[in-house]
């Protein structure tokens, strides 16, 4: 069965820390990746997929097919980036999300 | 440009009783979708249309009917709530399938007592 998992529900790191949000994922065939960002009261929004190798607003993800892994990494974090994540994986239109990691960060 | 509009934001229901919320996108995508979330469980898809005219069944599609006659629109029907479907509807839509980004409704909240 599709399953996408995120181990931590809750992520709290101080301001100029590094932070990584897990995200681990099983699925027949190789989906395509997403993570998703919703920030407080404002609808859920791509924060960056896999497909377009990019950095946004400072976050990488980097795709592990060996360990079926997509882990969303920022060296240094700041206080605007507290938020809820979601990583997405989608295959053959069918796109599971993660059960969600709450990133708070500190002053 | 409103992009994904959902109504209604905010429903209050009693068991048996029925509604429909709607879904309409302003940017000619062809796929919709609708999801609810629920605490602790994040996102999961319950039908989803690929184009006008065509509905298909995603995670957790029992209780739920969903219409896709026009294009922008996408409808989903509770004929008869029940308390389990409690809980926050999102609406989105995409260009395309797999390498599209989803495009976001702000949800609705719909509560059955």
């Amino acid at each position: 069965a599709q399953r996408v998992t995120q181990p931590e529900k809750l992520l709290s790191v101080f301001k100029g820390a590094p932070v990584e949000l897990k995200c681990n994922y099983s699925y027949s065939g190789s989906p395509e990746l997403f993570w998703y960002v919703q920030y407080s009261r404002q609808r859920l929004q791509l924060l960056l997929r896999h497909i377009s190798r990019e950095s946004i607003k400072g976050f990488t993800a980097d795709l592990n097919k060996g360990e079926t892994s997509f882990h969303l990494k920022k060296p240094f974090a700041q206080e605007e980036d507290s938020a809820m994540y979601y990583c997405a994986p989608i295959h053959n239109n069918d796109m599971r999300f993660g059960a969600g990691t709450r990133l708070t960060v500190k002053p | 440009n409103a992009g994904v509009t959902q109504t209604p934001k905010f429903r209050v229901l009693k068991t048996g009783q029925s509604m429909t919320l709607l879904c309409a996108q302003d940017m000619n995508h062809e796929y919709m979708y609708w999801y609810r979330q629920d605490p602790g469980m994040g996102l999961r898809l319950i039908h989803y249309s690929v184009g006008e005219g065509t509905t298909a069944k995603g995670e957790v599609p029992d209780g739920y009917n969903v219409s896709r006659l026009k294009k922008q629109n996408f409808l989903l029907g509770l004929e008869s709530a029940a308390p389990s479907q409690t809980s926050v509807y999102f609406c989105a839509s995409s260009y395309s399938g797999e390498n599209s980004p989803l495009h976001f409704g702000n949800g609705t909240r719909l509560t059955v007592t």
